[in-house]
């Protein structure tokens, strides 16, 4: 059964890094667009970064751009999140999502992983 | 505040139809699809509805999307105790160049 793991997070004190893995299994990932979303405390659900399957077009939201950087490795079946310059506003839990299609861009995401949870305090 | 607008809450009985509003404007729902999502508390999203009235593979006809000008609707029907959940929408954003979601409307089955 195709399954997605995000593993990575922690505790990082306000301006620390940390680096945010999902590991595919059970399906081709590199035929698949894949994304990273989280939902903060008492938030909803916030769309970060969006990637192609070659890696070649990638796409931020606005609140994490210049500061997050979305990679994959299509030879790990892996997908990452470099999250730089963190601030207490980026505390939440993070999910990586497989887009529905392989191959295709339609921006809806069939399968998610059990998410990550990222701590930022002093 | 969010690009996409939901009510914060909506509540019904076992067995009643529900449904949740997602209004957006001309450069989201009024030129892309809505996608809708469901969360269980302590769970990850799950889709529900995609490109508007799909419904994945799984998901109980009970759940049922529908779209028009620059707003769209998630209907429940034969509401149950396992329905309570957070609903969000979400849509790309040909302004922002971006997914857009909706701040979640929190179902409650009384």
């Amino acid at each position: 059964q195709a399954r997605l793991v995000e593993s990575g997070g922690g505790l990082v004190k306000p301006g620390g890094s940390l680096r945010l893995s999902c590991a595919a299994s059970e399906f081709t990932f590199s035929d698949y667009y894949m994304t990273w979303m989280r939902r903060a405390p008492g938030k909803g659900l916030e769309w970060l970064s969006y990637i192609s399957v070659s890696g070649s077009s990638i796409y931020y939201a606005d609140s994490v751009k210049g500061r997050f950087t979305i990679s994959r490795d299509n030879t790990r079946n892996s997908l990452y999140l470099q999250m730089n310059n963190l601030t207490p506003e980026d505390t939440a839990v993070y999910y990586c999502a497989r887009e529905g299609l392989p191959r295709q861009s339609y921006w809806y995401f069939d399968l998610w992983g059990r998410g990550a949870q990222v701590t930022v305090s002093s | 505040q969010s690009v996409l607008t939901q009510p914060p809450s909506a509540s019904g009985t076992p067995g009643q139809r529900v449904t949740i509003s997602c209004s957006g404007s001309s450069s989201n729902i009024g030129s892309n699809n809505v996608h809708w999502y469901q969360q269980l508390s302590g769970t990850a999203p799950k889709l529900l509805i995609y490109r508007n009235n799909q419904r994945p593979s799984g998901v109980p006809d009970r759940f049922s999307g529908a779209k028009s000008g620059t707003s769209a609707s998630l209907a429940i029907s034969g509401l149950r105790s396992e329905d309570e959940a957070d609903y969000y929408c979400a849509s790309w954003d040909d302004s922002l160049r971006g997914l857009v979601f909706g701040g979640g409307t929190r179902l409650t089955v009384l």
